[in-house]
């Protein structure tokens, strides 16, 4: 029964194409988050996300974009890939609150050729 | 700017003897630290946190120590098992700015020796 799921696990696609990475969490969680972690293993926000407010990390290019249908869901849109996006992307979930743990799914490995 | 720094990418440790996993940073704002556990293709899950105003807190075998005026802390494992081999991400965050603002640590790679 898992908490928060993310799929494709794997992902690998040439340059210049778009895709999407799908994610739902099952906890009620208020707030989800997707987190880039590159080849040197830091492990940095994209965005944040609850039903009222997006947060984007300013460093995030213009080419990713979050999209929530619901509460439960957050899929992250790529566009125009390039080779720099080659990551491990995760996404998570927790309450609203300032110190409430993140809940992590098991990653999607994006590889760009 | 790298404000967390887990400088030991890796460390081995005997089955039953402590393990330590160590973290500086640098952000003076940062007054709330957790440490993550990650197993291979698995997500980060949450371990245990410290906000500034304590010293230290412990939970089971895991206990992590704040020395705010050195910037440092520390993740104590004891004793250590097979099971506790993994990636272990320090991260910290300013109390009121959530996870937003939460800044990790490259990790450690913890490996228990039986």
């Amino acid at each position: 029964d898992t908490a928060v799921s993310q799929t494709p696990k794997y992902l690998v696609t040439q340059m210049g194409n778009d895709k999407s990475i799908k994610c739902e969490q099952n906890l009620g969680h208020d707030t989800m988050y997707w987190y880039k972690q590159d080849s040197k293993k830091f492990l940095k926000i994209m965005f944040s996300y609850n039903n009222k407010e997006l947060i984007i990390n300013e460093t995030v290019p213009n080419r990713f974009s979050p999209k929530s249908p619901d509460k439960a869901h957050l899929n992250l849109h790529i566009n125009s890939l390039e080779l720099g996006d080659s990551a491990v992307y995760f996404c998570a979930s927790s309450q609203l609150g300032p110190n409430s743990p993140l809940h992590f799914g098991n990653g999607t490995r994006l590889t760009v050729t | 700017d790298q404000q967390v720094k887990q400088n030991s990418p890796s460390l081995s440790v005997q089955e039953g003897r402590i393990s330590i996993l160590n973290c500086d940073y640098t952000n003076s704002m940062f007054d709330y630290f957790l440490w993550y556990k990650k197993y291979p293709a698995e997500g980060p899950t949450f371990l245990i946190s410290i906000s500034s105003i304590k010293d230290k807190n412990e939970d089971g075998r895991f206990t992590v120590f704040l020395n705010k005026s050195a910037k440092h802390l520390s993740l104590h494992i004891v004793p250590s098992q097979p099971g506790d081999s993994a990636v272990y991400f320090c991260a910290a965050t300013g109390e009121g700015f959530g996870n937003e603002k939460l800044t990790f640590g490259t990790g450690t790679r913890l490996t228990i020796i039986p």
